[in-house]
């Protein structure tokens, strides 16, 4: 069964309006989870990795104000987008690597839509 | 730095065909492990197989196999006797033994398997 979640699975905001998506470990704690971006045929790309108890780290190019990581506990990460816009609409995914191991296990991802 | 390539972006195949999924990594990392992740049309990606790169021994699984070749840096997926269920976007990543847990991704390649 999933061992990651994410919620929602697919949200149509306003420009200009803030959405929030969660990404949860369902039974296993993760101190580090990723997120990551993925449009439409094309591969994902690694936005920023969340560290429980610390700052997010941001790959380059990605904007930190913009894409708002908070790692709230050892099983929850939050990625808020701000100020959405219609270029921020894509498929945006989680993961994170059970406790001690080597393996990522994916959220089943959000889709945004920005009208 | 880290690379993945997927040279092949779709291939079709009638159904009980084999088919083989290529995938070429650069990684200066004398520890690292592959991955290889499928993403059907519902968007969430599956875990298939982790290979570290001591561990040349190619696998089966069912219908599924995989052929690690460190001398040409390749980690191949074949499908065996194709179905309709395994059309999907398939994904070879790769994760350097540094630590971290980052993922690198290939750009993917889309299979569609017809009757």
């Amino acid at each position: 069964g999933a061992v990651v979640s994410q919620h929602p699975s697919r949200v149509i905001c306003k420009s200009g309006t803030s959405v929030k998506i969660e990404c949860r470990s369902l039974d296993f704690q993760a101190t580090t989870m990723f997120w990551y971006r993925q449009f439409p045929k094309k591969s994902l790309m690694l936005m920023a990795t969340s560290n429980e108890g610390s700052k997010a780290t941001y790959e380059q190019g990605v904007e930190k104000d913009k894409f708002l990581i908070n790692h709230a506990s050892l099983t929850l990460s939050t990625l808020t987008v701000t100020s959405a816009h219609p270029e921020d609409s894509s498929f945006y995914i989680c993961s994170a690597p059970r406790t001690g191991g080597k393996t990522q296990y994916f959220g089943p991802g959000t889709r945004l839509l920005v009208l | 730095a880290q690379k993945v390539t997927q040279a092949q972006t779709e291939i079709s195949v009638v159904e009980k065909e084999d088919v083989t999924l290529d995938c070429v990594y650069e990684t200066r990392d004398t520890t690292y492990y592959l991955f290889w992740y499928k993403q059907p049309p519902s968007g969430e990606l599956v875990f298939l197989i982790r290979r570290n790169s001591f561990d040349e021994q190619n696998e089966i699984s069912g219908r599924y196999s995989w052929n690690f070749q460190k001398s040409t840096s390749s980690f191949n997926f074949t499908i065996t006797a194709s179905q309709v269920v395994d059309s999907a976007v398939y994904f070879c990543a790769l994760r350097g033994g540094g630590g971290g847990n980052k993922l690198t991704f290939g750009t993917g390649t889309q299979l569609k398997v017809e009757l």
